[in-house]
Order: C-alpha cells, then structure tokens, then sequence
C-alpha cells in the first residue's frame, strides 16, 4: 500500500502568519491521465472531515482562497497564506490512486 | 439538502457484532460509491473501504485490517448504506464516517465531498 508520510505532527501557529504542512508519498500520485490522486482534508474540533484541496492544488467549494495546495510526484506542500483562528484543526492528505486509499498521520494546527 | 445520517453506534464487548447503518438524502443515492472513514485517537483517519454502485456492479473493497469481519452493503430502495461489523476489537474502538464524492464527476478520483456527522462506537469488556 502507499504510505503517506506527514510533517510536522504538530503546528502551533500565530493567528495572522503563514502555515504550511507537508506530505510525502512512497509512490508518485500522478496518472497517465494527468490526474494528481492527492487530496487534503480539515477536521475542526468536534466536527466531520471536509475536503480542503483536490488534485494536489484545487480549492474544494467554499475554501477560503488563503488555503493554497501545491507540488507533484510524491511531494505536496498545503499552505494557509494567513491563520485565522478558525484553521485550528487536524489536516491530513491522503491518496487515492490505490486500493486501499492511505492518509497521512495527521497534523494538528493549534493557535499559540 | 444533500446530507448523510449515520447511525447504529454504540458500546460493544470484544467479540460482538454491530450494525452501523447511513441514510441519504438530497442526491442520487443509487449511482453513489459509497465510502467509510474512521477516525481513532491513535491512528488518526483511516479508510475502511467501499462499495460500487449497483450499475457499477454493487463491489466491495476493504482494507485489511477490516477484511473478513466488516461486511458493506446498501438498499437502493431506502436510500441508506450499511456497515456490518463481526468479532469487533478493541482496536476498532473509533467515530466511523460514511462519505461520497458527491457532485464529482467520477468516483474513483478521492474527492470525498460530502461526511455524514459520524458514530461512535467503542469496543470494550
């Protein structure tokens, strides 16, 4: 299976200035379609998964444009231009190019 | 509106059996891959599995650790899909999510766009 590899786990952060989280996976997520099997996802406290980010750089409906998703291959790099206190949650990549779909351990953003 | 209900959770001995059930409504539940997601204070999210649409042949994947005592299946008629679940673990102690891609245009690409709110269920003596 294709393992997904996060970092940092966990990322305190001060309301106003950047984030970024970063996944790496042990195969390339790139198909001959040219279709990137990589998608970021926020669980905020107390709340389900939403999907953030789709094909490695697409903003899912309704994503404030801070959040920006970006990389190929095995390397994808989730960035948030500017933290609000709302961001505060666990974010996890995860593939699905392969059966069975793999997320990433998951990183905890946390306000300071 | 388009949303998913899941339901059945609860507290179960190491051994027992569970039904989880989910409930759809506000889109075209029938053509639908249905997933389910767990989420455990260990490991974090965690993809079950999923089943086919009947058109696409009504299939079932399971990921391993799951592979032999969960069973997926799904009633067209009511719109609901249904996680059953044999010899639990402790270790299969989590909330568990069902999930689509719903208003995407293929449902092999990941894209998990609609979560039902979740149920807990916990494994213990």
């Amino acid at each position: 299976e294709i393992v997904m590899t996060q970092s940092p786990l966990s990322l305190p952060v001060t309301p106003g200035e950047p984030a970024s989280i970063s996944c790496r996976s042990s195969q390339s997520l790139l198909d001959r379609n040219g279709y990137t099997f990589l998608h970021w996802y926020l669980q905020k406290p107390g709340q389900s998964p939403q999907l953030l980010i789709y094909s490695g750089s697409n903003r899912a409906s309704g994503v404030p444009d801070r959040f920006s998703g970006s990389g190929s291959g095995t390397d994808f790099t989730l960035k948030i231009s500017r933290v609000e206190a709302e961001d505060v949650g666990l974010y996890y990549c995860m593939q699905a190019l392969q059966i069975p779909w793999t997320f990433g351990q998951g990183t905890k953003v946390e306000i300071k | 509106e388009v949303r998913l209900v899941e339901s059945g959770g609860g507290l179960v001995k190491p051994g027992g059996s569970l039904r989880l059930s989910c409930a759809a409504s506000g889109f075209s539940f029938s053509v639908a891959w249905m997933r389910w997601v767990r989420l455990t204070p260990g490991k974090g999210l965690e993809w079950l599995g999923q089943i086919r649409s009947r058109k696409d042949g009504e299939t079932a994947d399971y990921a391993a650790p799951v592979r032999g005592r969960f069973t997926f299946s799904r009633d067209d008629s009511k719109d609901t899909v249904y996680l059953q679940m044999n010899s639990l673990k402790t270790e299969d102690t989590a909330v568990y999510y069902c999930t689509t891609d719903w208003g995407v245009g293929s449902p092999h690409l990941g894209e998990l766009s609609l979560w039902g709110q979740g149920t807990r269920v916990t494994v213990s003596s």
